[in-house]
């Protein structure tokens, strides 16, 4: 069936270095996308999303890249803290209130 | 804004009892959530859609009969794990976004269920 998929389980950077995340989609039909990041025993928080009528869009030291030509989604970090040490997911779904299609995750360890 | 509450936050429970999780949509109204459950080191898996006042629709592989779901009012939700027994035990989220066709989903801080 139709999955979001990540490219990398774990990914270890330095602090004050810049992170990507990578993430690959097959559903052709989504047209909203989701990066959260999940810490230890908590629920996802909301990092940002992006519509499929656009390619890029930036928040407070995050970025979201969509490519739709290769199905790819990718977060940026710029700038890693130790605090942004976590589980990110990223998520897909259709317009409308639909249930959200989780990635596997990205575990992502900030060396101080 | 959009804050989505769970209570309890964890559970202990013994093989046989019932355990109520509630989801409540804090500053907005929702008429649909979603429940997940997620195993430990696993991303989140899609149980059930919860409809306000109406039945909700499980996923394939979840049964309704031991996964209970009430939406009985636009800021809360209830799932109800029947007859729990050690492979029930698992981290519980649900989510929620207001307004009726919203994308953007917001999930509470999830609930920690343990079946002894």
């Amino acid at each position: 069936g139709e999955s979001v998929g990540l490219h990398l389980p774990t990914l270890s950077v330095q602090e004050g270095d810049n992170s990507i995340i990578n993430c690959a989609y097959s559903n052709s039909a989504s047209d909203y996308f989701i990066w959260y990041k999940q810490e230890s025993g908590k629920g996802p928080q909301f990092i940002i999303d992006i519509r499929s009528n656009m390619d890029k869009r930036q928040g407070q030291r995050v970025t979201v890249l969509l490519n739709k030509t290769v199905k790819h989604l990718s977060l940026q970090i710029a700038a890693t803290q130790p605090g942004d040490s976590a589980v990110y997911f990223c998520a897909e779904n259709t317009s409308g209130n639909t249930p959200l299609v989780f990635g596997k995750g990205t575990r992502l360890s900030v060396i101080a | 804004g959009a804050v989505v509450s769970q209570h309890p936050s964890w559970v202990i429970c013994k093989s046989g009892t019932s355990v109520k999780i509630e989801c409540r949509s804090l500053d907005f109204q929702a008429t649909t959530m979603f429940w997940y459950r997620q195993f430990p080191k696993q991303s989140l898996m899609l149980m059930a859609t919860s409809n306000e006042g109406s039945k909700a629709t499980y996923e394939q592989g979840v049964e309704k009969d031991k996964f209970l779901i009430n939406h009985a009012s636009l800021t809360l939700s209830t799932l109800t794990v029947t007859s729990a027994h050690p492979e029930d035990s698992s981290f519980y989220i649900c989510s929620a976004g207001p307004g009726a066709s919203t994308d953007t989903q917001y999930f509470g801080p999830g609930t920690r269920l343990t079946v002894l």
